[in-house]
């Protein structure tokens, strides 16, 4: 059983739904990150929570809001999405021991697989 | 600036011969190096890193990377593929520029 678990697993939805993706870690970790990963491109960041504060947000459109409301939960809000949006996205955490990446260690949940019709 | 570059994005191996996956890296400073893998509808997975001990790394499920400064590299191996490593493997790197940076990944294939 992976420390990271993200529901739902699969998702599909409208361009004019609102839907929310669920993050749960059971790692005791500080911080928590939301990627993208689409066909034929490499991971992308979007948003990094440290501590409960965000601490990058990655030029990532409005139609995304992630929210931290601890260290254990985090959410990514979709609303008025794009077919283009339709991608895995993946959940993940890590110990943030001197507030740099460089010994930082990802731990990641399976993802959610987003279909925007 | 840091970039990690993966030169193959396609790797095919028979079961039982040896496995190279390649990674080039850039960066300014003295960086810290991950190789991740990730199975077919999962997540992904650390299998080693790199982060200025021994240049020689051993990671999970006989893999291992070296780590040479003067050829910034950074290139996974495994003596003997099996079928159960047919997966995607994504080389990182980070550095005190405080990004993490993937790699395009190299799906690696196992013929029986």
């Amino acid at each position: 059983e992976t420390g990271v678990t993200q529901t739902p697993r699969h998702l599909v939805m409208g361009m004019t739904n609102k839907k929310s993706l669920k993050c749960e870690q059971h790692l005791g970790h500080n911080a928590m990150y939301w990627y993208k990963q689409s066909a034929k491109k490499p991971l992308e960041l979007m948003f990094v929570y440290s501590l409960e504060e965000r601490v990058e947000n990655n030029s990532v459109p409005s139609r995304f809001s992630p929210e931290c409301p601890n260290s254990s939960h985090l959410f990514l809000h979709l609303h008025t999405l794009q077919p283009e949006d339709s991608a895995l996205y993946l959940c993940a955490s890590s110990q943030d021991q001197d507030g740099t990446y460089v010994l930082r260690e990802l731990f990641f949940g399976e993802g959610s697989r987003l279909t925007v019709l | 600036a840091q970039s990690v570059t993966q030169l193959d994005s396609h790797v095919s191996v028979s079961e039982g011969t040896p496995v190279l996956l390649r990674c080039n890296y850039s960066s300014s400073y003295s960086p810290s190096l991950f190789w991740y893998v990730q199975h077919p509808n999962k997540g992904l997975q650390l299998l080693l890193k790199y982060t200025s001990a021994a240049t020689l790394v051993k990671g999970i499920n006989g893999f291992e990377a070296e780590f040479k400064k003067s050829e910034t590299s950074f290139h996974l191996t495994k003596p003997s593929a099996h079928m159960s490593d047919a997966a995607e493997y994504f080389c990182v790197v980070s550095d005190r520029d405080d990004k993490i940076i993937f790699g395009k990944g190299t799906r690696l294939h196992i013929l029986p």
